[in-house]
């Protein structure tokens, strides 16, 4: 089946730095990706919609300046928070979504990334 | 505004015990529901993908099915590796693209 594949799985970052976060569809094209948040026993929430070659579509409440998409290829996302603070800390997953040739669709998840801001 | 929510928050299930989880949604314009599997520290994992009602699909033990106003996952003779949390989403398409809205999850935990 589809795979997508984040990378790092965890990190742990100093506050006030930058850290990037890679989503790759494996074996199939990702013209929209999507990154979610997810805090402890809660569910994912949606924080943008990662389009290819254009720009990211973000949610209400969701800061651009601070959490950077690009979007460079049909097969790469990325996710860079800017400036980290322990408040960042969390679990972020990407998502893609395969369209099949008889019309339906998936949406396959990454195994998500845990970012720790010390 | 879009609605899912699901039940129950949590299920204790004996080995064998057979049981269902409920997703009941509100949204303007179904373009998909799915549940996946999410084990703790994990991305989640697809299970189905169902577009309307009257529709099920089955995979091993898991058996899903949907009406217009929720769907059911019926885990039938259950087995500790069943044990996740099982999430529901719907699909809607909203000004040219589509989100995924998720319920919160039933947590389910099968005893030897």
């Amino acid at each position: 089946g589809a795979v997508v594949s984040q990378h790092p799985s965890w990190v742990i970052c100093k506050s006030g730095t930058s850290v990037k976060i890679e989503c790759r569809s494996l074996d199939f094209q990702a013209t929209t990706m999507f990154w979610y948040r997810q805090f402890p026993k809660q569910s994912l929430m949606l924080m943008a919609t990662s389009n290819e070659g254009s720009k990211a579509t973000y949610e209400q409440g969701v800061e651009k300046d601070k959490f950077l998409i690009n979007h460079a290829s049909l097969t790469l996302s990325t996710l860079t928070v800017t400036s980290a603070h322990p408040e960042d800390s969390s679990f972020y997953i990407c998502s893609a979504r395969v369209r099949w040739g008889d019309g339906g669709n998936t949406i396959y998840f990454g195994e998500g990334s845990w970012l720790t801001v010390v | 505004e879009d609605q899912v929510t699901q039940s129950p928050e949590a299920l204790r299930l004996q080995e064998g015990e057979s049981s269902s989880l409920n997703c009941s949604y509100t949204v303007s314009g179904l373009r998909g529901l799915f549940w996946y599997r999410q084990d703790p520290g994990k991305g989640p994992e697809f299970l189905f993908t169902l577009y309307s009602a009257g529709e099920e699909k089955e995979k091993e033990r898991l058996k899903a099915t949907l009406t217009k106003k929720e769907s059911f996952l019926h885990i039938t003779a259950p087995k500790p590796e069943d044990s996740a949390t099982y999430l529901c989403a719907v699909r809607r398409e909203n000004s040219g693209y589509s989100t995924l809205t998720f319920g919160k999850g039933t947590m389910l935990l099968v005893s030897p």
